[in-house]
């Protein structure tokens, strides 16, 4: 089956800091979206992103799907985006999402 | 809000029990997914119906069981519980028959085995 690895698995960071995470996975996907588990156990969309770019706010979005990756971009990170951030991702076809296993963020004030 | 909603938010129960975990989808979503978060297997599929029929199972146990209603409500039964049984369960929605499309979870229902 398709493997999801995320980058880093912990990152501590100063409010106002930016940072990116990555996640890569092993196979062609159709199907790609980026959540945040906030520390209440909430798993929120933060992106449905097969391909191509996206920015939502402070937030911003890349899949290369030919080269099987894709970034999250937080800029001006504040302490409200402390969780987990978790990509996951569908081939075509299928039924299930495959989930990464996370990066964790903490945002110090 | 996602608009996918799952009652209860808790549940706190003794080993040997069934319990039972209720999803409505978003409106219009045809999909119903189920997920399981445990501490050391992370998120794990568990089953998937789309308008009311079974579609795919994954890591699920045969003492777990699931349905989805004609209003498209779905509900997880959790049967005959161990201590290894608590989690974190999830349930997502999608207007697809498959993952081509965005899915949507809800709070999610946690579940403590004691």
């Amino acid at each position: 089956g398709i493997q999801v690895e995320q980058s880093p698995p912990d990152l501590i960071l100063q409010e106002g800091a930016n940072s990116t995470l990555r996640c890569n996975f092993s196979d062609s996907v159709n199907n790609l979206q980026w959540f945040h588990q906030n520390p209440w156990g909430q798993l929120i969309n933060l992106f449905y992103i097969p391909s191509g770019t996206k920015q939502n706010g402070r937030l911003s979005a890349t899949t290369v799907a030919t080269e099987r990756y894709s970034l999250l971009y937080i800029s001006s990170s504040q302490t409200t985006d402390s969780g987990v951030y978790f990509c996951a991702v569908a081939r075509s076809g299928t039924y299930k999402y495959i989930f990464g296993t996370g990066t964790r963020l903490k945002v110090l004030a | 809000d996602s608009g996918v909603t799952q009652t209860p938010k808790h549940l706190i129960t003794a080993t040997g029990q069934r319990v039972t975990l209720r999803c409505s989808p978003r409106s219009g979503d045809l999909s119903v997914y189920w997920y399981q978060q445990s501490l050391d297997q992370g998120l794990q599929f568990l089953i998937q119906y789309y308008n009311g029929e079974e579609r795919a199972k994954g890591n699920i146990l045969e003492r777990f069981s699931a349905q989805q209603f004609p209003d498209l409500h779905s509900e997880l039964n959790l049967s005959s519980l161990e201590l290894g049984d608590s989690a974190l369960y999830f349930c997502a929605s999608s207007s697809g028959v498959n993952m081509n499309t965005e899915a949507f979870f809800g709070q999610g229902t946690r579940l403590t085995v004691v």
